[in-house]
Order: structure tokens, then sequence, then C-alpha cells
């Protein structure tokens, strides 16, 4: 059963415009969420994390947005650049022990 | 601060051999996570231990797979009598503590032949 979800196997975008990265878990006690970037060959790399006393975190040209009620959340990257091509998963726990990933968004960025 | 490391990188394998997989976390690191990986998935989660005890077990795959942090440093995961299925990405992750951020070693890429 997929607690976490990522619908959208893959987006392009134009360099420069924003990268708009969504994700939908099931369990409401889920309440500590991470992104992580992962390139081929490589190990996910951490970019943004957010608890659930919190609706928004920045961090440079990555944000990620909470939404409790509908939950929900989203990644959004701007302004978006080549080197952000990659496979971007979402990840979510219950007190930051075990985490659930989704199934990735295949981001291209377009130069 | 090296990272998190995993040993070996790439192993193949025979359908029925054993294999260990080794990964040192973060130094100052409590938490340490095994995950697997297949493809077009995201990981999946296996088991995970605070220093040497090991929290979670139930998500193994299965009684062929075992874990291990004998003195909460180093953690080993291991397959035995491995089949066709087991083929996947192995992940390892630490973290300094619950609530923290994981971080990701590259990987053990598993072959069974």
């Amino acid at each position: 059963d997929q607690q976490v979800k990522q619908n959208s196997p893959s987006l392009s975008v134009q360099e420069g415009r924003i990268s708009i990265l969504n994700c939908d878990y099931t369990n409401s006690m889920f309440d500590y969420f991470l992104w992580y970037k992962k390139y081929p060959a490589e190990g996910p790399t951490f970019l943004i994390s957010i608890s659930s006393i919190k609706d928004k975190n920045e961090d440079g040209r990555f944000t990620v947005f909470l939404n409790k009620s509908a939950k929900h959340l989203s990644l959004h990257i701007v302004p978006s650049q080549p080197g952000d091509s990659a496979v971007y998963f979402c990840a979510a726990s219950e007190s930051g022990n075990q985490f659930y990933f989704g199934t990735g968004t295949s981001l291209t960025v377009i130069p | 601060d090296t990272g998190v490391s995993q040993d070996p990188r790439h192993k193949i394998t025979k359908r029925g051999q054993n294999v260990t997989f080794r990964c040192d976390p973060i130094s100052e690191h409590n938490r340490l996570y095994w995950y697997r990986q297949t493809l077009g998935q995201g990981p999946e989660f296996l088991t995970y231990f605070q220093n040497e005890a090991q929290l979670e077990k139930s998500r193994l795959l299965s009684d062929r797979f075992s874990a291990e942090r004998p003195k909460g440093s180093f953690s080993t995961l291991e397959i035995q009598r491995t089949e066709q299925g087991d083929s996947a990405m192995y992940l390892c992750a630490s973290s300094l503590a619950p609530g923290y951020e994981q971080y990701f070693g590259p990987g053990t890429r598993l072959t069974v032949t």
C-alpha cells in the first residue's frame, strides 16, 4: 500500500521558470517530510525538510509547502536550472522513524 | 566528514549464494537505516538502528534478510540464499537523531544471476 504518492512521473520546465513537484500522503500521523534529489548511479541527496508544525520552509531556490488538511506537499524550485534535472523523491515519517518514499518525479530543465 | 560509505558498490552473485553488504555512517550519527530500491520505485524501508539497537525489523523482506550494527558504528546487511528477485539497489542512510534528515550512501547494486 503506497502511503506516499507522486502522481507525476515526469516534468519538463524551461530554464529560469518555476518547477513545482507534488506529493500526496495518506497517513495523517505523518509529521515530518523530506525531499531528495537523485542522479543516476548515486544515492539520494537531501534537499529540504518540513515538520508538520510549519506550512512552509525555504532554502535558497527551494521551498517546500505543506497542506496538512489536504495531505499534500509540494516542492518549488525557482529559478530552475539545467543542473536541477534529476529524479525527485518525497518522503514522510511519523516521529522521524520509518520513512516512506514516493515513486519519484523525473525533472528535466530545458536550457 | 566523508559522508556515508557503502561497500561493495556492485555485487554479482549466483542464485542461492549469501551476500553481505557494509555501511559506514557519518561518524556522529546515531541512527542508521537500510533501504532497497528497485527500478522505477522509491527507496523501500527495510530496518533501522539507534546506536546498536535494531528498533524495527518487521519490514525486512523475508527471514533471509538480516542486519547488524554490533558496536553502534558500521552496519552489515546480509541476504542468505539469494534469489533473482533480490536484485536491486541497497541503500544505507544515517541521521543524527529522530526528526533529522537522513543522508544516503551511494548504494550497493546487487545482481543475482
